[in-house]
């Protein structure tokens, strides 16, 4: 149980286009969503957190308008780059937090979704 | 505040055993442990909530000091499957949900 998957897992696109990428909680209801970016070698860094039927709450020196998070159903939360430039290759991952009592605390991570911008 | 990991990296022997630790300048309500390969997602190895907690799966295990707000990752015997770059995660605040990354222990496990 607890799987969560992204699509796609990998994308290259030109500078200037918008990407859309897909979490989706397989076998459970996620609440909460979140949405990472991760630079090689470096640390997962957190960019928003989604709730289902609610505004994303972006974390501090991310930009809202360039990164669209919808999250229309317990099961499925969208992260749109819009207009992406190369800056913006990165490997992005969700995860998901179970509403399921017995482990609400736990943060179960997609596959991730390579992004490279040409 | 992201907490600090150490050591930063690691090279062991299959079968020797390894420590990584975990430590925060807040107060801490959880820390999650998880290990991630080389271009995949991080996997889910366990989370210790506040009330000094130690749990333990197979030859992992962990511990939380929340009065030092700390925690250790323990590998025991350790396998080459167990490579990979472990990363803590900590929430300060019960219900707070989002998670601060540590900046990653590299662990690397020789034949």
């Amino acid at each position: 149980g607890a799987v969560v998957s992204q699509h796609p897992s990998w994308v290259i696109c030109k500078s200037g286009t918008s990407v859309k990428i897909e979490c989706r909680s397989l076998d459970f209801q996620a609440t909460t969503m979140f949405w990472y970016r991760q630079f090689p070698k470096q640390s997962l860094m957190l960019m928003a957190t989604s709730n289902e039927g609610s505004k994303a709450t972006y974390e501090q020196g991310v930009e809202k308008d360039k990164f669209l998070i919808n999250h229309a159903s317990l099961t499925l939360s969208t992260l749109t780059v819009t207009s992406a430039h190369p800056e913006d290759s990165s490997f992005y991952i969700c995860s998901a937090r179970s509403s399921r009592s017995a482990d609400t605390d736990t943060q179960y991570f997609g596959p991730g979704t390579r992004l490279t911008v040409l | 505040q992201q907490p600090v990991q150490s050591p930063q990296a690691v090279i062991l022997r299959e079968g020797e055993d390894a420590v990584i630790n975990c430590s925060s300048s807040k107060a801490l309500y959880s820390v999650h442990w998880y290990r991630q390969k080389h271009g995949e997602a991080p996997v889910f190895l366990m989370i210790l909530l506040k009330g000094g907690e130690q749990k333990g799966h197979e030859k992992i295990s962990a511990s939380f000091n929340e009065k030092k707000q700390q925690s250790s990752l323990y590998l025991t015997a350790s396998q080459l499957s167990y490579s990979g770059t472990y990363f803590c995660g900590t929430e300060s605040v019960q219900g707070a949900q989002k998670l601060v990354f540590g900046q990653g222990t590299r662990l690397t496990i020789n034949p």
